[in-house]
This record gives C-alpha cells, sequence and structure tokens, in this order.
C-alpha cells in the first residue's frame, strides 16, 4: 500500500530564512508522482510543485524545490526567502499511476507558521 | 487563469437528508475527483471519474455516495442519507490536458458540509 509520512506536525521559520518541509513516502510501484499543496486557513488546496519518479532532475518552481531523494524515498519542499504569506498547512501527497488520472494519496501535513 | 469551482460554499443539512455537492471542472480537463477533509486532518480520496464513469473509489465511497456528470460542464457528489461522520470539507478537482502530459490536480475551494 502506498503511504505519506509527514513527522513535522508544526515548523516555525524567521521571514527571509529558507526552509524544508520533510516528507517521505513509500510505494511498491516502479513509477509515481510526487506533489506539494499549499493550504492557507481560508481552506483551499494549492498545487505548489510536482516531481515524476523517472526525472532526473529536482523540481523548481520559484521559491519552491523539491528535494528528491529517491533511494531513501524522500520529496523534501524547500521554501527559500520565507515570506509571512507562507504560513499555511502544507501536504505532501503521492500518486501511484504515473500517468493522467491517478488519485492523490495525501500526507497528515505540516503546519508552517513564518516569523516577522 | 482557469478554476475550478464548487457550490455551494457551506451546506447545513440534517441527519438522513440527501445533499448533492456540485462542481464546474476546468474545461478540457478529462479527470475529475472528490476528495474529503474532516476538519483537522488529511485529505482523503473518494473517487476519480473519467470517460463517464468511474475510474477508481476507496472504501469510503460507499453506496451512499453517488457521482454524475450530467451535462458538458457539471460534475457532482451525492451522499443519499448523511450521517454526523460526512460532516467534513468537500473538495472537488480535475486534471488533464488530452495530450498533454500534465499531471497536477487543480482544486475548487471546496463545500463545507455539515450534518447535523
Amino acid at each position: 500500500a502506498q503511504k505519506i509520512t509527514q513527522t513535522q506536525p508544526g515548523m516555525f521559520v524567521q521571514e527571509k530564512e529558507a526552509v524544508t518541509l520533510d516528507c517521505t513516502y513509500d510505494t511498491s510501484d516502479p513509477s509515481y508522482g510526487l506533489f506539494w499543496y499549499k493550504q492557507p486557513s481560508s481552506g483551499e488546496m494549492i498545487f505548489l510543485i510536482y516531481q515524476g519518479s523517472y526525472d532526473q532532475q529536482n523540481a523548481t518552481e520559484g521559491r519552491y524545490s523539491l528535494n528528491f531523494q529517491k533511494a531513501r524515498k524522500s520529496a523534501n519542499l524547500v521554501i527559500s526567502a520565507s515570506q509571512l504569506g507562507d504560513s499555511a498547512m502544507y501536504f505532501c501527497a503521492m500518486s501511484p499511476i504515473y500517468n493522467q488520472g491517478g488519485k492523490l494519496i495525501f500526507g497528515q501535513g505540516t503546519e508552517l507558521s513564518v516569523k516577522p | 487563469e482557469p478554476e475550478v469551482t464548487q457550490t455551494p460554499s457551506h451546506q447545513v443539512t440534517q441527519m438522513g437528508q440527501e445533499v448533492i455537492l456540485r462542481c464546474v471542472p476546468i474545461s478540457n480537463h478529462l479527470y475529475f475527483y472528490w476528495y474529503r477533509q474532516i476538519l483537522g486532518q488529511k485529505v482523503e480520496f473518494l473517487v476519480s471519474f473519467y470517460n463517464n464513469e468511474i475510474s477508481e473509489k476507496s472504501e469510503i465511497f460507499d453506496d451512499q455516495f453517488s457521482v454524475e456528470r450530467p451535462d458538458g460542464s457539471n460534475f457532482t457528489l451525492k451522499i443519499r442519507s448523511t450521517k454526523l461522520e460526512d460532516s467534513a470539507m468537500y473538495f472537488c478537482a480535475s486534471s488533464g490536458l488530452g495530450g498533454a502530459l500534465n499531471y497536477e490536480q487543480y482544486f475548487g475551494p471546496g463545500t463545507r458540509l455539515t450534518v447535523t
């Protein structure tokens, strides 16, 4: 069975500093996708970044980068130059099917608080 | 920018009543999903829908649940006889531009269902 584990229920970071949110996964599928979503207090789910299991390079999207270590089965999210607006819940997710239409399996989430 | 929309934003219903949650996915997306999030918990997959039929469903999606795409734009989730434990935020999502490698699922703002 596929599983996502986020071991940090809450994290604090100073504004303008970088922060790493941990995510480990477990799957027996050879092909999968890894995702990070942001959920502000308003409740919507905002897609941040995607990494395919066969992608050679780590994904980057603006201030977000995904530190993908396949052998360790980890897909940590790095947010550089934190902003107050980054305060939110962050969910790591996995899709066990390396194509369109696969369900997302989510972790428990990490609540990030950015201090001024 | 195209987005997934959901109505209503908040629905209050009595136990045993039927509810229909509505979603308008991003046009020309091919894959549609429903997820739910009980307050303070992780997001859970309910069902995926492609080519006018269910492609996958979770254990949560029992006989009380059904989905439909009644026309070319709407995607609905029906709960026939609501229970207290159905109280949650329900998210609709869509993905997949036909022919493109696009794995991201775009979420709607959610419908908060409260069963009393």
